[in-house]
């Protein structure tokens, strides 16, 4: 098994651009979820999928949209680029009912 | 909301030597704690967790202890190797769901042969 898997490893964008992030499972998992971690701050949810076909609000969803695209993939957009959104983007999987969260490797994005 | 504080934020040991990370929390209906390390270059991996029916957990050379009167638990890993060295994150939250999870700012830990 791969685990979580996350596609790009690294991206520079400029301003207003958009990108989106994917990410993959294939540990059959129920609940995705997407992270930034910026230094001195842990890791901050953005949003979440508890199971297919839903999609909720984390602590810091402005500037992003997502997508469960079916059980396995979970995709995290970028509509219009900022540097403040310069970070290091991670996804996560959890089991239904289950409390680990199984991270993948990251995205580091630049904004320039 | 909940709000998690971690110190030190950095930490350096000697190998064979112990480290100790302390966290601590504001929401008393928080009752599940884990513990991710996070290697260079990697997304964190779970380590060590304990719910608040709980005092101390141990596993090998690492332990966890909880006090939920005062609101902190912290990690302890014992005889240090190099490669213990990574961050370390707490976290907090309610009924283990991933949704209201809060992770602590995290601590550099540094093992010097």
């Amino acid at each position: 098994n791969a685990g979580v898997t996350q596609t790009p490893k690294f991206q520079v964008l400029k301003t207003g651009q958009s990108m989106t992030l994917q990410c993959a499972q294939d540990m059959n998992h129920n609940s995705m979820y997407w992270y930034r971690q910026d230094p001195g701050m842990g890791l901050r949810l953005i949003y979440y999928s508890a199971s297919e076909g839903t999609t909720d609000k984390g602590e810091v969803p402005n500037g992003y949209n997502v997508s469960r695209l079916n059980k396995r993939e979970f995709s995290l957009r970028l509509e219009s680029a900022a540097p403040s959104q310069t970070s290091v983007y991670f996804c996560a999987s959890t089991r239904a009912g289950g409390e680990t969260q199984y991270f993948g490797p990251g995205t580091r994005l630049l904004v320039l | 909301g909940e709000n998690v504080e971690q110190h030190p934020s950095t930490l350096s040991v000697q190998e064979g030597d112990s480290a100790v990370i302390k966290c601590t929390y504001s929401d008393s209906a928080s009752n599940y704690f884990p513990w991710y390390k996070q290697e260079l270059g990697k997304g964190p991996q779970l380590i060590i967790d304990i719910r608040s029916n709980v005092g101390e957990k141990k596993d090998q050379r690492i332990a966890v202890t909880l006090n939920k009167t005062a609101k902190h638990f912290s990690l302890h890993i014992t005889e240090t190797q190099p490669e213990d060295s990574a961050v370390y994150f707490c976290a907090a939250s309610i009924n283990g769901y991933g949704q209201n999870f809060v992770f602590g700012p995290g601590t550099r830990l540094s093992v010097l042969p």
